[in-house]
Formats: C-alpha cells, sequence, structure tokens
C-alpha cells in the first residue's frame, strides 16, 4: 500500500527556536497534502491544506506566518514552525491524498514537537 | 453548529463479542463517511469508507453502515480481539479536500 514517511518523529527545542517537519509520499505521487496537529485525546484539527506549486489554505485560526507550508513537489510538503513557544507543543501529523484520486488519505506516522 | 461525536470516550468490551462505535453528526452532508484505526503516538490508518448512497459496507471482520437521514455511522467489529484495541476516528469527507474527524473512541479488548 501507499507509504507517507515523516520526519522527525519527535522532536525538543528551545523557545524561540524554529522547527522543521518532511512529509513523503514514497511510492506515490499527492498533488494534495494535509497537516493537523492532536492534542492528547482530542480530535485531528486540520491546520492547512497544501497543494503542489501554489499556496497552502489555512485554517481559521491557524497563523500562516507562524506554520510556514512548502509543497514543492509531487511527493514532499513541508510544515516549518517558526519562533515556537510552550503552546506550540503538540503532535503534528501530515496526510496525503494519491494523485490519482482516491478518497482515502494515507497519513504519516506523526511528529511529537515539545518546546521548552 | 456543526458537530460531529462519536459516542463514548472510551468503550470496554469482553474478546471475542461484538464492539459497536457509533458517529454522530448534525449539520453536515458528507459524500463520504470513513472510518480510521489509530494507535498511540501513531498516525490514523485508513479501513473502511462508506459513500452516502451506499447502507453498509463489510471487510472481514469489519462493517460499516452509513444512514444519512439519521445523520449516523455505525462500526462493528466482530469476533473482537485484544490487538483491536486501539482509538477509532470517523471522518466525514465532502469530497473537496476536506475531511472532519470525530475526536475518536478508545476501545479496549478485554482478554
Amino acid at each position: 500500500g501507499a507509504v507517507v514517511s515523516q520526519h522527525p518523529s519527535w522532536v525538543i527545542c528551545k523557545s524561540g527556536t524554529s522547527v522543521k517537519i518532511e512529509c513523503r509520499s514514497l511510492d506515490f505521487q499527492a498533488t494534495t497534502m494535509f497537516w493537523y496537529r492532536q492534542f492528547p485525546k482530542q480530535s485531528l484539527m486540520l491546520m492547512a491544506t497544501s497543494n503542489e506549486g501554489s499556496k497552502a489554505t489555512y485554517e481559521q485560526g491557524v497563523e500562516k506566518d507562524k506554520f510556514l507550508i512548502n509543497h514543492a513537489s509531487l511527493t514532499l510538503s513541508t510544515l516549518t514552525v517558526t519562533s515556537a513557544h510552550p503552546e506550540d507543543s503538540s503532535f503534528y501529523i501530515c496526510s496525503a491524498r494519491h494523485l490519482r484520486g482516491s478518497e482515502k488519505l494515507f497519513f504519516g506516522s506523526g511528529t511529537q514537537l515539545s518546546v521548552l | 453548529s456543526q458537530k460531529i461525536e462519536q459516542n463514548s470516550e472510551a468503550l470496554n468490551i469482553q474478546e471475542g463479542k461484538t464492539a459497536t462505535l457509533t458517529c454522530n453528526y448534525t449539520n453536515y452532508s458528507p459524500a463520504y463517511l470513513q472510518w480510521y484505526r489509530q494507535d498511540p503516538g501513531r498516525g490514523p490508518v485508513f479501513l473502511l469508507l462508506i459513500r452516502e448512497n451506499e447502507k453498509e459496507k463489510r471487510k472481514e471482520r469489519l462493517k460499516v453502515t452509513f444512514d444519512t437521514t439519521l445523520k449516523q455511522s455505525l462500526f462493528h467489529i466482530t469476533a473482537s480481539q485484544p490487538a483491536d484495541s486501539a482509538t477509532y476516528l470517523c471522518a466525514l469527507d465532502f469530497g473537496d479536500d476536506k475531511i472532519i474527524f470525530g475526536k475518536g473512541t478508545r476501545l479496549h479488548i478485554l482478554p
């Protein structure tokens, strides 16, 4: 089946630093990738929809200058948390839809971000 | 207001019994409804998708029903096993790249 690789699995950083998270579709092309964050025992909250070669569409309440998304190719999207603060600590997950229009989403394994 | 609710935060079921999870929604008209499994510290894994014009879908020990009048989906695991213990998420898919997830139900299968 299709595989989405997400790195790093976990990261600890100091307040004020920036963290980049990568999401790659390994064996398929994805025109659209999605970024979510999830707090413990909570639902996946969609942060933004990333389309290859164009600007990401952010959900209401998500700061686009803080959460920079780049979707440079059909297999790679990155999320950069800029000037991270402790309240940004969360589980971040990416997902991708197959280029050929499969309805189901393939998820990465997630990144646990802890900001000290 | 628009809501998606999964019946309970946690559910304990004896091994071998059928586990039934519920997903209710209000003020949405999804094209599809999807179910995912999520293990702790991992990303969700797709299980089943059911379209608005389908009433039931099966895959091995899994069965999903979709009632667009009641705005409800039921997810069944028959002959449950301890390995089925996980959080199960329902998701409303509007067919336009927007998918909304419920909070999930933590299922514990007791040996």
